[in-house]
């Protein structure tokens, strides 16, 4: 059973478009971390969110964690084709567990 | 930033022989290594932590006597896989945490090492 749930698991949308992923969870987080994987590679840190309702943006990502610290959000706006990969969030109690990933294709 | 690395990137081998993974940070020094294994299409799975000086802690499922880790020094870990067999062909990423910084938030992953088992 994983710990956190991610949906959609896979997502695919044109060049220009906004999407939205989602991280759940029943369990508290002490904070939350969102990665992009490349096929082939090791996942790459893109944030970590500690205080719950706290919103953070990275250009065209904006997440969000939710109030009570149990979920999260990625939102892409105007997505492009350099977008593509795997995003997986991860919430650390005493150790780092990982969603089950969205895969996000992104069409020229 | 800070650099993990991993060797090989890949290997390929034949069943019931086994195989040691490296894994170095490069450019920091890592009290804390962590492994994982990663199946297709599927999302990272922590298989044991590994402190320095100190023997590996493995989660529940994943056997000791099969993947043996060393931590040895405060730069580098390795996993090796014993009497590997087909069902251990996956994707092995380990990542470190720096031991200046005590953040474990900041933890460094490193590029994987594709196992195949034939």
């Amino acid at each position: 059973t994983q710990l956190l749930e991610q949906s959609p698991q896979f997502l695919s949308i044109q060049e220009g478009e906004n999407l939205t992923v989602y991280c759940n969870s029943s369990s508290v987080f002490s904070s939350l971390q969102w990665y992009r994987q490349e096929p082939g590679e090791g996942p790459v840190l893109l944030v970590t969110v500690v205080t719950g309702g706290e919103v953070k943006k990275l250009k065209r990502l904006t997440f969000q964690f939710g109030d009570a610290r149990k979920d999260s959000s990625l939102h892409i706006t105007a997505a492009q084709p350099g977008d593509t990969g795997l995003y997986l969030c991860a919430g650390r109690d005493y150790k780092l567990s990982f969603g089950a990933g969205t895969t996000v294709t992104v069409r020229a | 930033g800070a650099v993990v690395s991993q060797h090989p990137s890949w290997v390929i081998c034949k069943s019931g022989t086994s195989v040691k993974i490296e894994c170095r940070s490069l450019d920091f020094q890592a009290t804390t290594m962590f492994w994982y294994r990663q199946f297709p299409k599927q999302s990272l799975m922590l298989m044991a932590t590994s402190n320095e000086g100190s023997k590996a802690t493995y989660e529940q499922g994943v056997e000791k006597d099969k993947f043996l880790i060393n931590h040895a020094s405060l730069t580098l870990s390795t996993l090796t896989v014993t009497s590997a067999h087909p069902e251990d062909s996956s994707f092995y990423i380990c990542s470190a945490v720096s031991g200046t910084s005590g953040n474990y938030n900041e933890q460094f992953f490193g590029p994987g090492t594709r196992l195949t088992v034939l």
